[in-house]
């Protein structure tokens, strides 16, 4: 199953609304998970079961989205935000991710 | 703390063999499916193999198919990846990862190494 991201890259400013989304090549139900990865840093889960977020992450991220097309919002970006993000699916082996989505400061 | 500590890597010839090790510390590893994810210096993040609670069930990236071994010690708290003929594309941080919810062979990873380095070069 291949994971498309889109945008690979985009530039946002603080406080702006933020959308990337992330189409499987066939049907995965809600098996989608959200990660961030800033440099030299493990990648963090941010959301499971394609719209759950992680305990700790802020509220400000939100996942939605089921079948084969998914987004991950933030609604109001902040200066912390600014990282790579990927999607995977874990609905059948092999597993995979997306190829990233970097958000980088305008 | 709960924590997942990777070890093993190194610069290695290619067609050599590594042997990675992950040391869990903080839960009980016994419980939870467990995989390894890999980088490339630079690139994405790619999916290697991962294995069930009772080394059931097993998965392969078609990129490491019959090269890679994953298994696992549940008694000593570790998983391994056993990794044979390397090639120069294997080389990446490798990184171990906990699946978040008991007795799945997958789901999301909610708890990841900080990664072991494995360079594959003559």
């Amino acid at each position: 199953i291949q994971l498309t991201q889109s945008p690979s890259s985009l530039s946002a400013s603080v406080g702006d609304r933020v959308t990337i989304t992330c189409r499987a090549s066939q049907g995965i139900s809600s098996y989608l998970a959200w990660y961030q990865q800033k440099p030299g840093k493990a990648p963090k889960l941010l959301i499971y079961a394609a719209s759950t977020l992680q305990s700790g992450v802020p509220s400000r991220f939100s996942g939605s989205g089921s079948g084969t097309e998914f987004t991950l919002t933030i609604s109001s970006l902040q200066p912390e935000d600014f990282a790579t993000y990927y999607c995977q699916q874990v609905i059948a082996y092999p597993l995979t991710f997306g190829g990233g989505t970097k958000v980088e400061i305008k | 703390e709960v924590q997942l500590v990777e070890s093993g890597g190194g610069l290695v010839q290619p067609g050599r063999s590594l042997r990675l090790s992950c040391a869990a510390s903080g839960f009980t590893l016994k419980n939870y499916g467990m995989h390894w994810v890999r980088q490339a210096p630079g690139k994405g993040l790619e999916w290697v193999s991962g294995i069930n609670d009772n080394s059931g069930a097993v998965g392969y990236a078609d990129s490491v198919k019959g090269r890679f071994t994953i298994s696992r010690d549940n008694a000593k708290n570790s998983l391994y990846l056993q990794m044979n003929s390397l090639r120069t594309e294997d080389t990446a941080l490798y990184y171990c990862t906990k699946v978040y919810q008991a007795q799945l062979p997958f789901d999301a990873f909610d708890l990841w190494g900080q990664g072991t380095m494995v360079t594959v070069s003559s």
